[in-house]
């Protein structure tokens, strides 16, 4: 039981370029959420999901896309890197009226 | 949307002692605030929460309280150990789907 898994763990990426990460659970929630950890700002919401095929915009979703195709994964992807999106990206999962559960992060760097 | 503020940023306190930490929310329809311990390297992790039919709980050297009236939630660690070093985060949230975070406290426990 894995429970919140997220790829990869640390990036390294040139401004401009595009890439995925990508949030699988085996916990079969609902739920499911990309936050952006910022030193002094604490988890801001980017996007989250209510269940399979349906995605809504969180506090910060500009220079984001989402998609749950499936209900187990949960794909946050950056079209165009800027290096104001050099962040710790969390994935979470819950079901209502539960605690959340986090994944272990991805580091990512903008250069 | 739901602000929370949360102090202090850092917390330095001697092996023993007692460690407090203090959250503002703004929205009066919250009605679930948990905390979050995250070690280094790893994601958040719940180690406590309460709702707002609650004022107080307890589980063995953590507490929440909550005052509802002042909107405002704390969190006390007794008998602090050097495994209580980590960052703690505040959360509220009002439609249990959406959590709102603190900036986080950077607690350090000295030998």
């Amino acid at each position: 039981n894995a429970g919140v898994t997220q790829t990869p763990k640390f990036r390294v990426l040139k401004t401009g370029q595009s890439m995925t990460l990508l949030c699988a659970q085996d916990m079969n929630h609902e739920y499911m959420y990309w936050y952006r950890q910022d030193p002094g700002m604490g988890l801001r919401l980017i996007h989250y999901s209510v269940g399979e095929g349906t995605t809504a915009k969180g506090e910060v979703p500009d220079g984001y896309n989402v998609s749950r195709l499936k209900k187990q994964n949960f794909l946050l992807g950056l079209e165009s890197a800027a290096p104001s999106q050099t962040s710790v990206y969390f994935c979470a999962t819950k079901e209502p009226n539960t605690e959340a559960f986090f994944g272990q992060g991805t580091r990512l760097t903008v250069v | 949307g739901e602000n929370v503020e949360q102090h202090p940023s850092t917390l330095s306190v001697q092996e023993g002692d007692s460690a407090v930490i203090k959250c503002t929310y703004s929205d009066s329809a919250s009605n679930y605030f948990p905390w979050y311990k995250q070690e280094l390297g790893k994601g958040p992790q719940l180690i406590i929460d309460i709702r707002s039919n609650v004022g107080e709980k307890k589980d063995q050297r953590i507490a929440v309280t909550l005052n509802k009236t002042a909107k405002h939630f704390s969190l006390h660690i007794t008998e602090t150990q050097p495994e209580d070093s980590a960052v703690y985060f505040c959360a509220a949230s009002i439609d249990d789907y959406k959590l709102s975070f603190g900036a986080g406290t950077t607690v350090t426990v000295r030998a």
